[in-house]
């Protein structure tokens, strides 16, 4: 069963515009969640991270917006570049317990 | 300087054969974790270790055992290995009270 859902396996956008990752969750009782970023060949890396007591943290071009009502999370990039094509996982836990969703590709196209 | 080192990339080997899967990291972290990634590409928590206690997913069968020999390794030890157990294998690590997971690179083992 699928805690963490990432329904868009790939993604394609033009450099400079938006980029918008989505996230779904079944359990409320996640309390901190995560995105990573992950290139061919190599491990995941930590790219940002919100915690439920806010809907809104943003580092640079990176903003993740969260909605608990409706147990969703999105990853924003603006402007997207090249570099940014990859994998992006979703993260949420309870705890120490991190379940990851299945990653989406992002394909930044010049 | 790699944070979290996994050895070897690539593992190819034998149904029946006992294999392990070496990891280590230089953060300090004191929290060590083995992640399995399936064929649909999920990132499944084998196992976590600290110092003070391991956690076994259940669901993990008991083939695999993590061996610690100190605080910056984790070791994946796998027995009578079998064809479902072909998978990549991801060590990581984490320091209580941070944010975030350092990945290794991932152990691609094939079973044959």
């Amino acid at each position: 069963d699928q805690q963490v859902k990432q329904n868009s396996p790939s993604l394609s956008v033009q450099e400079g515009r938006i980029s918008i990752l989505n996230c779904d969750y079944t359990n409320s009782m996640f309390d901190y969640f995560l995105w990573y970023k992950k290139y061919p060949a190599e491990g995941p890396t930590f790219l940002i991270s919100i915690s439920s007591i806010k809907d809104k943290n943003e580092d640079g071009r990176f903003t993740v917006f969260l909605n608990k009502s409706a147990k969703h999370l999105s990853l924003h990039i603006v402007p997207s570049q090249p570099g940014d094509s990859a994998v992006y996982f979703c993260a949420a836990s309870e705890g120490q317990n991190f379940v990851f969703g299945p990653g989406t590709r992002l394909s930044v196209l010049p | 300087d790699t944070a979290v080192s996994q050895t070897p990339k690539y593992l190819v080997t034998q149904m029946g054969n006992d294999k392990s899967i070496k990891c280590e990291q230089n953060l300090g972290h004191d929290t060590m974790y083995w992640y399995k990634q399936d064929s649909k590409k999920f990132l499944k928590i084998m196992f976590s270790y600290n110092n003070k206690e391991l956690i076994i997913n259940e669901t993990v069968p008991n083939r695999f055992s993590p061996k610690s020999p100190d605080k910056a390794h984790l070791n994946l030890h796998i027995n009578s290995l079998e064809l479902g157990d072909s998978a990549v294998y991801f060590c990581a690590s984490s320091q209580t009270g941070y944010n975030g997971y350092t990945f290794g690179s991932g152990t691609r083992l094939t079973v044959v």
